[in-house]
């Protein structure tokens, strides 16, 4: 059972170049997520679905869009990447509500770098 | 949302318990407490859940008072490999869920 799945590990990217973090997982959960942590600091949430064709978004959506045409499937991409997008990207995903069922399983993390 | 407030960071020596606790004073009623530990290049992880009085698994135990507007996570003789960093978090699971800064954890030889 492989969890949580993102790639790439590590990316740099150019001022003003796109990419997309790809994001799979293989539990059946219907909540996926989006944080991002940059040094030293907590996690801050980015976008988030409940379900397949539904996306929200989180406390820091600006710069970024994600889609959600799957069930197992959460790509996050990033259009005109900006130095302020170097952080670490990880995805996670939760059986959805009540007690015991949303326990998050996050993935290993995207190390991103902006130059 | 429930917002939680913690201690910015814990030091402690091995073997010695180690207690963190969280403030959550606008807990809703459906809302869960649930602690996680990330370690450095890595994904937070689950250690523990509760709703009211204590739980208690292989990793922790987790005190939570009737008034549930704090919790407490409690790692008995805790070793280097638990440095890390312990966040609480409050909700449902419905909705998003925010990290705090968390718990900076440094266990000392």
């Amino acid at each position: 059972n492989a969890g949580v799945t993102q790639t790439p590990k590590f990316r740099i990217l150019k001022i003003g170049q796109s990419m997309t973090l790809q994001c799979t997982q293989d539990m059946n959960h219907n909540y996926m997520y989006w944080y991002r942590q940059d040094p030293g600091m907590g996690l801050k949430l980015i976008y988030y679905s409940v379900g397949a064709g539904i996306t929200d978004k989180g406390e820091v959506p600006n710069g970024y869009n994600v889609s959600r045409s799957t069930t197992e499937d959460f790509p996050l991409r990033l259009e005109l990447a900006a130095p302020s997008q170097t952080s670490v990207y990880f995805c996670a995903s939760s059986q959805g509500t009540g007690f015991s069922s949303y326990g998050y399983t996050f993935g290993s993390g995207t190390r991103l770098t902006v130059v | 949302l429930a917002k939680t407030t913690q201690p910015i960071s814990m030091d402690s020596y091995e073997g010695q318990e180690v207690n963190i606790t969280c403030s959550h004073n606008n807990i809703a009623t459906n809302d869960y407490i649930t602690w996680y530990q990330q370690f450095p290049s890595q994904g937070p992880r689950f250690i523990i859940q509760g709703y009211k009085t204590k739980v208690t698994n292989e990793v922790a135990s987790l005190f939570i008072p009737a008034d549930r507007k704090s919790s407490t996570l409690s790692l008995p003789r805790v070793s280097l490999s638990d440095t890390a960093v312990y966040y609480c978090l409050v909700g449902d699971g419905g909705d998003k869920i925010i990290f705090g800064k968390g718990t900076r954890l440094h266990i000392l030889p």
